[in-house]
């Protein structure tokens, strides 16, 4: 089993829709999570942090479920410039100083007209 | 600019050459991690540094990749006798520490011929 899984998509979606992105992971002792945000050919962007009470950034919202080893991503009124890969990361970390930023294969969002 | 920086920008190199690419993380910054991405895939963890101590390599990591930061500042990656499978783009990202959020470099693209 992967450490981070994702749903590859692409999804794709119409302008001013909602979307959300789930993200798993299998190593229970990972101790933050974050959402980047690449652009094609391009390298990745940190979008947000994932907090455990949730967090909300403008159009964005970011979950994380500790019992169920899952983190969301929310984008609610799409825009055109969302189109992108969104990647699920995790700090996969156990004692001491070892921790390792792993990440998912990403999902695929495709905003149209 | 005061982000993640990282030379050269694109490398093509002939089969069984060496090449060695060169990342300079944000100065505050004291972690910093090298990751290898192909096309469709997420970025795939090769190692990191707390400081200068190298403290973990991927297992898929074969011995001809190596990677220092011999005096905690910028770190460099090493590829020897290069191979095909070697084409990828090689991204460097910088964090202030355990758990926290981590910033990229623009990447180093290598393409071997």
């Amino acid at each position: 089993r992967k450490e981070v899984e994702q749903d590859p998509g692409p999804f794709n979606v119409p302008e001013g829709a909602t979307v959300a992105f789930n993200c798993t992971y299998s190593n229970s002792a990972s101790q933050s999570f974050f959402w980047y945000r690449q652009d094609c050919r391009k390298e990745p962007k940190l979008l947000m942090s994932v907090y455990s009470s949730g967090n909300e950034d403008g159009r964005f919202t970011a979950q994380l479920n500790r019992a169920s080893q899952y983190i969301s991503l929310l984008i609610r009124d799409s825009k055109l410039s969302d189109s992108a890969t969104y990647l699920c990361v995790v700090n996969s970390g156990n004692t001491g100083t070892a921790s390792k930023l792993t990440f998912g294969t990403g999902t695929r969002l495709q905003v149209t007209l | 600019d005061t982000g993640v920086s990282q030379d050269p920008r694109h490398k093509i190199t002939k089969r069984g050459q060496n090449v060695t690419f060169r990342c300079d993380p944000i100065s505050e910054h004291n972690r910093l991690y090298w990751y290898r991405q192909t096309l469709g895939q997420g970025p795939e963890f090769l190692t990191y540094f707390q400081n200068e101590a190298q403290l973990e390599k991927s297992r898929l990591l074969s011995d001809r990749f190596s990677a220092e930061r011999p005096k905690g500042s910028f770190s460099t990656l090493e590829i020897q006798r290069t191979e095909q499978g070697d084409s990828a783009m090689y991204l460097c990202a910088s964090s202030r520490g355990k758990n926290t959020e981590a910033f990229f470099g623009q990447g180093t693209r290598l393409t071997v011929v």
